[in-house]
């Protein structure tokens, strides 16, 4: 069964430091998402992704943030300027169609540890 | 805006037993509704899902059903087994939305005892 893959699994990283977090989608898929789960709190939306422009964006997704399709497989988050909050489980997603209530499938998540 | 609420966990069960777990909703729009579980190490799987009104989701024994009336999907498993031990979330994504985003509950860790 496809599945949505995201790498690495843990990223350490130094606070002001950049970080690219990578996933590829499930290959049919057009919609792209990325959520975090800080520790022991809710799963929160960040942003997503369509035809290569942002769909939608939460207040979290501030300038720090951004997101790539480099190319017709990845996926990017990027985060320009880590800070110590933004240590969280990365999730990335995709689905096939919009419109709430298309299936979104995630990947196992990378881990992100600022110091 | 949209929300989920959820009841607190752990939700500790021997085996066999009959499992609830609430959660309800506040959505301007027409939501969808979803459960997902998380097993230990894993990311998030979807477990079913309702798109409207009276549907039931139902999958490996599970099953919600989407009440517009008491703005409600309560999980539900006549029978638990110790491999069902995980995190389970709610979740909405309202139709009206064109970013499809998911809101989640916060979770409800369940742990199912031989």
């Amino acid at each position: 069964e496809p599945e949505v893959t995201q790498t690495p699994s843990h990223q350490v990283t130094q606070m002001g430091q950049e970080v690219i977090l990578r996933c590829v989608p499930i290959s049919n898929h057009l919609y792209f998402y990325w959520y975090r789960q800080i520790l022991g709190q809710k799963v929160e939306f960040l942003v997503s992704f369509y035809n290569n422009e942002i769909s939608e964006k939460s207040e979290i997704f501030d300038d720090q943030f951004s997101v790539e399709r480099p190319d017709g497989s990845n996926f990017t988050l990027k985060i320009r300027s880590t800070k110590l909050e933004d240590s969280a489980m990365y999730f990335c997603a995709s689905s096939r169609t919009s419109g709430g209530v298309d299936t979104q499938y995630f990947g196992p998540g990378t881990r992100l540890t600022v110091l | 805006g949209d929300s989920v609420t959820q009841m607190e966990g752990p939700v500790t069960l021997s085996e066999e037993a009959f499992l609830t777990i609430n959660c309800t909703y506040t959505a301007t729009g027409y939501p969808s509704l979803f459960w997902y579980v998380q097993y230990p190490g894993e990311g998030l799987q979807l477990l079913l899902k309702a798109t409207k009104a009276d549907d039931k989701g139902s999958n490996k024994g599970f099953e919600a059903t989407y009440r517009k009336e008491t703005t409600s999907f309560h999980l539900e498993k006549g029978s638990v087994q110790v491999s069902d031990s995980a995190v389970y979330f709610c979740a909405l994504s309202d139709k009206a939305n064109a970013g499809n985003m998911l809101t989640f509950g916060g979770g409800t860790r369940l742990m199912v005892k031989p």
